[in-house]
């Protein structure tokens, strides 16, 4: 499969521990995002990558959290100290802009995420 | 801000054609009109998109309004597994190297496809 893959898909936590998700996205593509959905809502904004720099953080990504891509390829998000409120579905997605034309952005399956 | 407005939910019948509507009254030139959908415990799937003329693709088609304030999307034939959310999403569709192309989804439209 040459789709967005993304690990775990399931993480149960109790609250205070640390976790982190990884993302692998298609190969080609140069840009990374990170969404956070809740139950009924829409996926929310987190932050994005162009190859290996951090463009735009939203302000729903508090200090807690972090994202990298280190080598402009597998990206990661973790979240210390973790609270209840930080139990959602965290989604990635990545896309090609190439020339300023922007892409169809393609999403893996998610990473759930409950904190106990 | 939201910039697009959908009713909250709908259904229709197996095999018969499902009309998604959006509204986007104050889309921009340089926009275009987005659909995703998310299919339950799944990531949003790439539907179509268009500027300002109607657009087919194997899934669905998408007609857009000559003012480009609405739009609607088509399933031809809806099967039980279109049963999913459907976000209509505007987002630009060019930008300066390295400006947020990110989509900003609302809330979408529940799509239920009964038997």
């Amino acid at each position: 499969d040459t789709g967005v893959s993304q690990d775990p898909r399931h993480k149960i936590t109790k609250r205070g521990q640390n976790v982190t998700f990884r993302c692998d996205p298609i190969s080609e593509h140069n840009r990374l995002y990170w969404y956070r959905q809740t139950l009924g809502q829409g996926p929310e904004f987190l932050t994005y990558f162009q190859n290996e720099a951090q463009l735009e953080k939203s302000r729903l990504l508090s200090d807690r959290f972090s994202a990298e891509r280190p080598k402009g390829s597998f990206s990661t998000l973790e979240i210390q100290r973790t609270e209840q409120g930080d139990s959602a579905m965290y989604l990635c997605a990545s896309s090609l802009e190439a020339g300023g034309r922007t892409g169809e952005l393609f999403f893996g399956e998610g990473s759930r995420l409950t904190v106990l | 801000d939201a910039k697009t407005t959908q009713p909250t939910s709908m259904d229709c019948a197996e095999g018969r054609a499902a009309n998604l509507p959006c509204n986007h009254s104050t889309i921009s030139g340089n926009e275009y009109v987005y659909w995703y959908r998310q299919i339950h415990s799944q990531g949003p799937q790439y539907i179509i998109h268009g500027l300002k003329n109607n657009e087919t693709n194997e899934m669905a088609s998408l007609i857009i309004t000559e003012d480009r304030k609405s739009s609607t999307l088509i399933l031809p034939h809806a099967t039980l597994r279109d049963t999913a959310v459907y976000y209509c999403i505007v987002r630009v569709g060019s930008v300066l190297t390295g400006a947020n192309s990110k989509l900003t989804f609302g809330k979408g439209i529940t799509l239920s496809v009964r038997p």
